[in-house]
């Protein structure tokens, strides 16, 4: 079946530390997203990214579809940006679902 | 109102109630979803609506019951549901589907526990 795997599963950084959250996806697809969601449940876009590079603020994301990853960077990382970081995607013949990954857990310390 | 809204945020209920989901975008969108996140789960799409008609309905069972009035808002009726339905359930929007990939706005959620 259709797969997104997302990696770490887990991360706990101090502040002011950069990382990189990593998508990995089966197929060719027509959209990537990448949201954040707050400990209330709300989903926020980051990025819509299904190819090339895109920058906003402190976050930054490249997608190379052509080996079927996409990479989210956060740099100097703040207690807010504590949450999950979720990758989804459309694949290019299966429907208008955005398929989920499992989702990165990351915690900011201070 | 900004973005999309929903309604309630919270809710519970016992297995022979009856009650609905109420989603609203303000963004102008002709496309609105239906996805579930369960505790154990990874977010699952339920229903998409264009324009009003559903496209795509993902093996969901008929306790759950869509509704897409207009473009701009969606309900989902619940009824005889299971504890194992209780979760998030959000709603999206999206342009359209016509050149498919549109990027998707989602809800707050509401968050359902079934008893």
């Amino acid at each position: 079946g259709i797969q997104v795997e997302q990696s770490p599963p887990d991360l706990i950084l101090q502040e002011g530390a950069n990382s990189t959250l990593r998508c990995n996806f089966s197929d060719s697809v027509n959209n990537l997203q990448w949201f954040h969601q707050n400990p209330w449940g709300q989903l926020i876009n980051l990025f819509y990214i299904p190819s090339g590079t895109k920058q906003n603020g402190r976050l930054s994301a490249t997608t190379v579809a052509t080996e079927r990853y996409s990479l989210l960077y956060i740099s100097s990382s703040q207690t807010t940006d504590s949450g999950v970081y979720f990758c989804a995607v459309e694949y290019l013949y299966s429907g208008y679902a955005l398929n989920f990954g499992k989702g990165t857990s990351l915690l900011v310390t201070p | 109102e900004t973005g999309v809204t929903q309604t309630p945020r919270h809710l519970v209920m016992g297995m022979t109630n009856k009650k609905s989901l109420k989603c609203e975008q303000h963004l102008g969108h002709n496309a609105m979803y239906w996805y579930k996140q369960s505790a154990k789960k990874p977010l699952e799409l339920m229903f998409v609506y264009s324009l009003e008609e559903r496209v795509e309905n993902n093996s969901v069972p008929s306790r759950f019951s869509p509704e897409c009035p207009n473009s701009s808002h969606l309900f989902l009726h619940l009824h005889t549901l299971q504890p194992e339905d209780s979760a998030l359930y959000l709603c999206a929007s999206s342009q359209d589907l016509g050149d498919r990939g549109m990027e998707q706005f989602f809800g707050p959620g509401t968050r359902l526990t079934v008893l």
